[in-house]
């Protein structure tokens, strides 16, 4: 099992560029999850999907939108970079966000400039 | 506004010390509070509490819950270097039941 896998490992932007970070699971998981992290501030979540066919707003999700392309993966689009959406992106996963008791499990991260 | 307050925010001990992490929280529908180890890349579960007074324990490392004061520690004894990393402590809850994080204590254990 690779867990939680994400691509790329790193990404340099020129702010108005566009591009898509991928994430996939192979843990039969329910409930997806894209972070940001950023120094001072804490893993901040941006869009989660409860289950496969469901995407909602977490507490940051202004310049991104998200697919739930299927109950493996979970992709995270940036339409237009901007320099404030620089920061390290984690993806995780869960068994069901709506269970009593939750685990999450974090992909390697993103590590995205935006010049 | 719910929140999740860790202390202190950095810490600097010697091989061999004994360690407590604090992490208080004001969250509503609490669920459950998780720890988690960050070192180079992705957080790393530790543990989940989900009632009061009951220790959760893996080899040095040990956390508790207290649900009336609000507040979670996590120890670790015997400190080693490789126990530096930035312990991160979320709570699951809030109206979306999503994972509420702090912004962590980074550890640095010196030889």
């Amino acid at each position: 099992n690779a867990g939680v896998t994400q691509t790329p490992k790193f990404q340099v932007l020129k702010t108005g560029q566009s591009m898509t970070l991928q994430c996939a699971q192979d843990m039969n998981h329910n409930s997806m999850y894209w972070y940001r992290q950023d120094p001072g501030m804490g893993l901040r979540l941006i869009y989660y999907s409860a289950s496969e066919g469901t995407t909602d707003k977490g507490e940051v999700p202004n310049g991104y939108n998200v697919s739930r392309l299927n109950k493996r993966e979970f992709s995270l689009r940036l339409e237009s970079a901007a320099p404030s959406q620089t920061s390290v992106y984690f993806c995780a996963s869960s068994e069901r966000l709506l269970a009593g008791e939750d685990t999450q499990y974090f992909g390697p991260g993103t590590r995205l400039t935006v010049l | 506004e719910d929140k999740v307050v860790q202390s202190p925010l950095s810490l600097v001990v010697h091989e061999g010390d004994t360690v407590t992490l604090n992490c208080s929280y004001e969250v509503t529908n609490f669920r459950s509070l998780l720890w988690y180890k960050q070192e180079k890349k992705a957080p790393t579960f530790l543990f989940m509490l989900t009632s009061s007074g009951i220790e959760k324990k893996s080899g040095r490392l040990s956390s508790i819950l207290d649900k009336k004061e609000l507040f979670s520690i996590l120890n670790i004894t015997a400190t080693q270097t490789g126990d530096s990393a930035v312990y991160l402590c979320a709570v699951q809850g809030g109206s979306q039941g999503n994972l509420i994080f702090g912004k962590g204590t980074k550890l640095s254990v010196k030889p």
